[in-house]
């Protein structure tokens, strides 16, 4: 069974920057896309990046370009998403996320089946 | 990328039927037919329920149905039951090669 565990809860400084990591154990990590998805309180859903590990390049939200980076580790099958610059809106729950198929291209990267426990980071003064 | 139109709430009693909209654009919604749809129980992580439109995933009950129309994409609930109480929403792929969610939809069985 494929399980995402992710790291525990974060509390940053305005300006500062969080690394959340997404640990995939039972399947295969490197052929799966990862991407990481936010969700502030209260609010909806919010793609932030994605990643194949096997491939090894990230495609980001415009929103989010420049200020985070997602990479992954495939000798621990391991993924990490690290945003930069936090300010106060920036509070979440932070989720990794797998695509539905392996070795997956366009839109069949994007549907995602098996979803870490969630991360929150809050941002404060 | 703007965020895909959901109706922020929807109920029905049980046994009912209920379907729930997300509208986009031809640059998604109505260009791909890579529409999901998502439950999330209140601190959960989201659920796949409809992928590429209208694939169940293994699991996942033949009461939950997907479409699309034009710009627009449904998820049909039949025989509601209490245990679909949750906040459902859809994602599409877009002309800019990532995925765009909807605001959500919160579904009260009555």
């Amino acid at each position: 069974q494929v399980q995402l565990v992710q790291s525990g809860a974060e509390v940053k400084k305005p300006g500062s920057s969080v690394k959340v990591s997404c640990k995939a154990s039972g399947g295969t990590f490197s052929s799966y896309a990862i991407s990481w998805v936010r969700q502030a309180p209260g609010q909806g859903l919010e793609w932030m990046g994605g990643i194949i590990p096997i491939f090894g390049t990230a495609n980001y939200a415009q929103k989010f370009q420049g200020r985070v980076t997602i990479t992954t580790d495939e000798s621990t099958s391991t993924a990490y998403m690290e945003l930069s610059s936090l300010r106060s809106e920036d509070t979440a729950v932070y989720y990794c996320a797998r695509a539905r198929g392996g070795y997956c291209s366009g839109g069949s990267c994007y549907s995602f089946d098996y979803w870490g426990q969630g991360t929150l980071v809050t941002v404060s003064s | 990328q703007s965020a895909l139109t959901q109706p922020a709430s929807v109920s029905g009693s049980p046994g009912q039927s209920i379907t729930i909209s997300c509208t986009g654009t031809s640059s998604d919604v109505g260009g791909y037919n890579y529409v999901s749809w998502y439950q999330q129980h209140p601190g959960k992580a989201p659920k796949l329920m409809i992928y590429e439109v209208s694939n169940r995933p293994s699991g996942v009950s033949n009461r939950f149905s997907g479409s699309k129309s034009g710009n627009t994409a449904s998820l049909t609930i039949s025989g509601l039951q209490a245990e679909d109480e949750a906040d459902y929403y859809c994602s599409s792929y877009t002309s800019s090669s990532v995925v765009v969610f909807g605001g959500g939809t919160k579904l009260t069985v009555l």
